[in-house]
């Protein structure tokens, strides 16, 4: 179990540009969360996959925003025409059981800067 | 809808001295409840949680928390708290899918 990673750990992009965020989670995790946090803020709820079924967006993920699971294993996290309110720390997390009970993994993060 | 509110945004204490961190929630179904703490340039680790059974939970670096269901609560509480203690603390709640959290409380540990 090498626990949840995110890659990279820091991302420093100039607005208007794409970029990419991967998460893995713990393996034999099924369910794998996206969330936001902006300083001074609690984590906010992006998305999450159960497998590869995205089961639910937020209502902060705008059209720009894209997520993908593919094969039920990593996930990746789009932005498109990144603007500066984007900045942030994007945060993964990965769990084991429906109903949340068993708690959740989280990884590392990815810190967004938008220029 | 549930949410989550944490009352204090920032805690200074001195080491040694006790601590509660203040968390109240709001829901109209039963609740799964969670303390994370969240060092500097770190992800969110967990510190102590309640599902069901014994409303006192302990975590093994001495903190606990008390579910109290009448005054909707999960108030986090250490009885003598050490430098390395000093962390943001988010408080959480789920019921089925996914977790909730509160704006965070910063605990600043002073010698």
């Amino acid at each position: 179990d090498t626990g949840v990673s995110q890659n990279p750990r820091h991302k420093i992009t100039k607005r208007g540009q794409n970029v990419t965020f991967r998460c893995d989670p713990i393996s034999e995790h099924n369910r794998l969360y996206w969330y936001r946090q902006t300083l001074g803020q609690g984590p906010e709820f992006l998305t999450y996959f159960q497998n590869e079924a995205q089961l639910e967006k937020s209502r902060l993920l705008s059209d720009r925003f894209s997520a993908e699971r593919p094969k039920g294993s990593f996930s990746t996290l789009e932005i498109q025409r990144t603007e500066q309110g984007d900045s942030a720390m994007y945060l993964c997390a990965s769990t084991a059981r429906q109903g949340t009970g068993y708690g959740y993994t989280f990884g590392s993060g990815t810190r967004l800067t938008v220029v | 809808a549930q949410s989550v509110t944490q009352l204090d945004s920032q805690v200074p204490v001195f080491e040694e001295a006790p601590v509660e961190l203040r968390c109240n929630y709001s829901s109209s179904v039963s609740v799964y409840l969670f303390w994370y703490v969240q060092y500097p340039n770190q992800g969110l680790q967990l510190l102590l949680k309640y599902l069901s059974g014994s409303t006192l939970v302990e975590s093994i670096n001495g903190f606990e928390a008390e579910f109290n269901k009448s005054q909707t609560s999960f108030h986090l509480r250490k009885p003598s708290v050490h430098i390395s203690d000093t962390a943001e603390y988010f408080c959480a709640v789920t019921i089925t899918d996914k977790l909730i959290f509160g704006t965070g409380t910063r605990l600043q540990v002073f010698p």
